[in-house]
């Protein structure tokens, strides 16, 4: 089946490390995003590409940074983690010319200590 | 005012009554609307969209738009336990060519047994 998967599906990390959260689509489709969701708070979007030379900031970049390596794979990245990036994270997909319905990862769960 | 409202609830209805979701939204030239529903601790799934004035049906799911009065409500027949889920709604405004999904805080629904 056409999916969105994320890894690591959970992560423990300490105050100042780098880490990288990774997106994979076999759906074919050619946009992806990056969103938090805090409770309370919604969905947040972080980061969104329309398509591989394509990246734009959302309404909460701080702090965070994004790779498009292939139309399949959107990273994203802290780059020195805090722990109010503590949150639920999840990508997403949607394809250019259709409803713009998107399809979500299962989610990566983030704890920064 | 936020762009697309909705109560936060908990909504609370008995095993096979009617539930009634609400959305409001201010930007009259808004163009599809979408109503996604998301188990504590998972990622949000679509139930359905749509884009023309009055109701569609899936199942046991309906989706009415009222674009003059900027709803959309989402009905849900002989609600079942297994419902109860919190429901985001989405719009997709009309301007731009980056343009994309913009959500709601969602509203939790308790069905009870």
């Amino acid at each position: 089946d056409a999916d969105v998967t994320q890894t690591p599906r959970n992560r423990i990390t300490k105050t100042g490390k780098r880490i990288m959260l990774e997106c994979s689509q076999t759906k074919g489709h050619d946009r992806m995003y990056w969103y938090r969701q805090d409770p309370g708070l919604g969905l947040r979007l972080i980061y969104y590409s329309f398509d591989v030379k394509d990246i734009n900031k959302g309404e909460i970049s701080d702090g965070y940074s994004v790779s498009r390596q292939a139309q399949a794979k959107f990273s994203l990245s802290l780059e020195s983690a805090i722990p109010n990036q503590t949150a639920l994270y999840f990508c997403a997909t949607s394809e250019t010319g259709g409803s713009e319905t998107q399809y979500f990862g299962p989610g990566t769960r983030l704890l920064v200590l | 005012q936020k762009e697309v409202e909705q109560n936060s609830g908990p909504l609370s209805v008995p095993e096979g009554a009617i539930a009634s979701l609400n959305c409001t939204y201010s930007d009259r030239g808004s163009q599809s609307f979408f109503w996604y529903r998301q188990y504590s601790g998972k990622s949000p799934e679509l139930i359905m969209f749509i884009y023309s004035n009055g109701d569609k049906e899936d199942g046991r799911f309906t989706a009415q738009l009222n674009k003059a009065s900027q709803y959309v409500s989402l009905l849900i027949r002989d609600s079942q336990p297994s419902d109860s889920a919190t429901y985001l709604c989405a719009l997709l405004p009309y301007a731009g060519n980056n343009r994309k999904l913009i959500w709601g805080l969602g509203t939790s629904l308790a069905v009870n047994p």
